[in-house]
């Protein structure tokens, strides 16, 4: 009963050369984030969307995008990666409707794991 | 801006012994906290939440934990721990009224259990 799904679980790309990642959930949740966990360190959220509102942290880097094409579906694009991209790249997503969503419980796919040669 | 802060890098506990695990957080205003477990190779779940009335919540699994708002801290215990427990720990800081629920994390715990 998989409700957060990432796919692939490990990805291998070339410097330089554009991936993409996936993430799909079966919760009908309004909002979708994506975190990027480098090895011992804590997650850090890159961008969500809430509907198809996209929200993008001061701090991301352009080399980041992401495509939320309908509810289900969120993908995040690497345009160029780097050595420092490698990473643990988690997907999350929470309801979006209750009137408090700053309390609204985020759950987690297993994440990608990137690797740059 | 939140920030959480995770001392302990790894801890080691017996199986059967209790368990603390300790966060301190910075933020402005009485904050929205949480706890999660990342076992390996998954995604994290959420152990609990506090966000108002009694300072001792109730948790997944037989966590609490216990917002102190004068030591700025929300740890997280458990009175007896079992070999499934071994996994990464992080505490979470989530901010208010913010339209989504923007958490930042701690560096985490990753918590070993020795038969």
């Amino acid at each position: 009963d998989a409700m957060v799904i990432q796919n692939p679980r490990y990805q291998v790309t070339q410097f330089g050369k554009p991936v993409t990642l996936s993430c799909s959930q079966t919760l009908n949740h309004n909002v979708m984030y994506w975190y990027q966990q480098k090895s011992s360190q804590a997650p850090k959220l890159l961008f969500h969307y809430y509907d198809k509102d996209f929200n993008n942290e001061a701090d991301t880097p352009d080399n980041f995008q992401s495509r939320r094409p309908n509810t289900s579906f969120c993908f995040l694009d690497i345009r160029s990666p780097g050595l420092g991209d490698a990473a643990m790249y988690l997907c999350a997503t929470s309801k979006g409707t209750s009137g408090s969503k700053s309390q609204e419980t985020q759950y987690f796919g297993p994440g990608t794991r990137l690797l740059v040669l | 801006a939140q920030s959480v802060t995770q001392p302990d890098i790894h801890i080691t506990v017996s199986e059967g012994a209790s368990l603390e695990l300790r966060c301190n957080y910075s933020y402005g205003a009485t904050p929205y906290l949480f706890w999660y477990v990342q076992s390996p190779g998954q995604g994290l779940q959420l152990l609990l939440k506090y966000f108002s009335g009694d300072t001792l919540v109730q948790g997944i699994k037989g966590f609490e934990a216990e917002f102190k708002r004068s030591q700025s801290s929300f740890n997280l215990r458990k009175p007896s721990v079992h070999w499934s427990d071994a996994a990464e720990y992080f505490c979470a800081v989530g901010g208010r009224n913010t339209g989504f629920q923007k958490l930042v994390f701690g560096t985490g715990t990753r918590l070993l259990v020795s038969p």
